[in-house]
Order: C-alpha cells, then sequence, then structure tokens
C-alpha cells in the first residue's frame, strides 16, 4: 500500500521567506512522485514531478522539490516567497496497484504569505 | 483546448434527491477520474476509468454511480443524495495508467461544489 503524508496543514513564511513543504512517502515500488497547486475556488495544477533521473526536479513558478530516497521523502522549496504563492499544495505519489496507476494524494499544506 | 471541464458548478439538493455531474476533456486522455475533496481530507477517489469502456471502484465508491459515455466524457451520479455526500468534487483526466510515466499527470476539472441539506 502507498501513502502519503504531508507535515503541517498550515504553514505561514513572510512575503521573501524560504518556503518549505514537507512531504514523506511509502511505497512498495519505485514512485512517481508530484506537487500539485490549489488555488482558492479552483481545480489542482501539476507544480512539478518526479519519475526518473534527476533527483532535483524543478517546477512553475520557481519552485522545486527532491527526490530522497533514503528518506522517503520530496519536498517542496522555494527560496523567495511571492504573495501571489498563497495556495493549498498536495504531494501525491503514484504507484501500480490491482491493475491500474493509483495516485495517492496528501491531504494538503495550505500556505500563507505574510507580507 | 478547455482542458477538463465540469458542470454544474453549484449544486443544492434535498435529501434524497438525485443528480448527475457531467465532466468531459478534449486532450484525447485514456483515463478518467472523479474524486471528492473535502476538508483535512485531501483528495480521494470515488471511480476511475482507466479506457473507454471501463469503470472501476475506488477509495469511497459508495452511494455513486459513474457512467463513461465515450471516450470525452465521464459523467457521476448521485441517485439518492445524502448530507455525507456534502463535498467538492473533481474530475480529472490523464493519458493513460501504464506505460510511460509521463502518462500518469493528472489534469483537473475546476469542480463542483455539491450541498446536500
Amino acid at each position: 500500500a502507498q501513502s502519503v503524508t504531508q507535515l503541517g496543514s498550515h504553514v505561514s513564511v513572510s512575503e521573501g521567506a524560504l518556503v518549505l513543504l514537507r512531504c514523506n512517502y511509502s511505497s512498495s515500488v519505485p514512485p512517481y512522485l508530484f506537487w500539485y497547486v490549489q488555488y482558492p475556488n479552483q481545480g489542482l495544477q501539476l507544480l512539478l514531478k518526479y519519475t526518473t533521473g534527476a533527483t532535483l526536479v524543478k517546477g512553475i513558478n520557481g519552485f522545486e522539490a527532491e527526490f530522497k530516497k533514503s528518506e522517503t521523502s520530496f519536498h517542496l522549496t522555494k527560496p523567495s516567497a511571492h504573495m501571489s504563492d498563497a495556495a493549498e499544495y498536495f504531494c501525491a505519489v503514484s504507484g501500480k496497484s490491482g491493475g491500474y496507476q493509483k495516485v495517492t494524494f496528501g491531504t494538503g499544506t495550505k500556505l500563507q504569505v505574510i507580507p | 483546448n478547455a482542458g477538463v471541464t465540469q458542470t454544474p458548478k453549484f449544486q443544492v439538493l434535498k435529501t434524497g434527491q438525485s443528480m448527475t455531474l457531467q465532466c468531459a476533456q478534449d486532450m484525447n486522455h485514456n483515463s478518467m477520474y472523479w474524486y471528492r475533496q473535502d476538508p483535512g481530507m485531501g483528495l480521494r477517489l470515488i471511480y476511475y476509468s482507466a479506457s473507454e469502456g471501463t469503470t472501476d471502484k475506488g477509495e469511497v465508491p459508495n452511494g455513486y454511480n459513474v457512467s463513461r459515455l465515450n471516450k470525452r466524457e465521464f459523467s457521476l451520479r448521485l441517485e439518492s443524495a445524502a448530507p455525507s455526500q456534502t463535498s467538492v468534487y473533481f474530475c480529472a483526466s490523464s493519458t493513460g495508467t501504464s506505460g510511460r510515466p509521463s502518462s500518469y499527470e493528472q489534469y483537473f476539472g475546476p469542480g463542483t461544489r455539491l450541498t446536500v441539506t
């Protein structure tokens, strides 16, 4: 069985400060990992993904994440927060389960950016 | 491209009423999904359709039925709505469920906010 744990349902940072959103996963097979962002009253949009290859992946809006197999982590970072980054962020893991590619989402982290 | 579209955007039902949520995608994707989103619980898979002509239960299928009408459309039906089905419903699609990892990325619609009183 696969699972995703996002530490912290709410994170507050000052504008210009480092953003760090934590995600740990469990998976019995090599995982594919995703971060999605959800702005208020909208659907989810893909921010970045790790499938194979380079463990540091860059996404849209200056975000990046590093896949660390030994720590089963896929934390999301951005060097300098912007007001427009205020949103809810979901980590997800994808792996084969019962013949189909199952995607399991974390419970989400709401990011507040303080001016 | 419109991507994934959902109708309606909002709906209020009384307990016991029925309704169908519509979803369509114009990206020629094989796989489609229905999720519900509740505070503090993330997204939970209700049903999915790996390809046209097939549907399977997800994590929380009770009280719902689905129809994969064709490759583009995947509808979700509530036969007898209950207050526990008050939620935001999202439809998503992806190119496939096997093969290249890039096919696992999901594209989401804007959601339907459903309230059952």
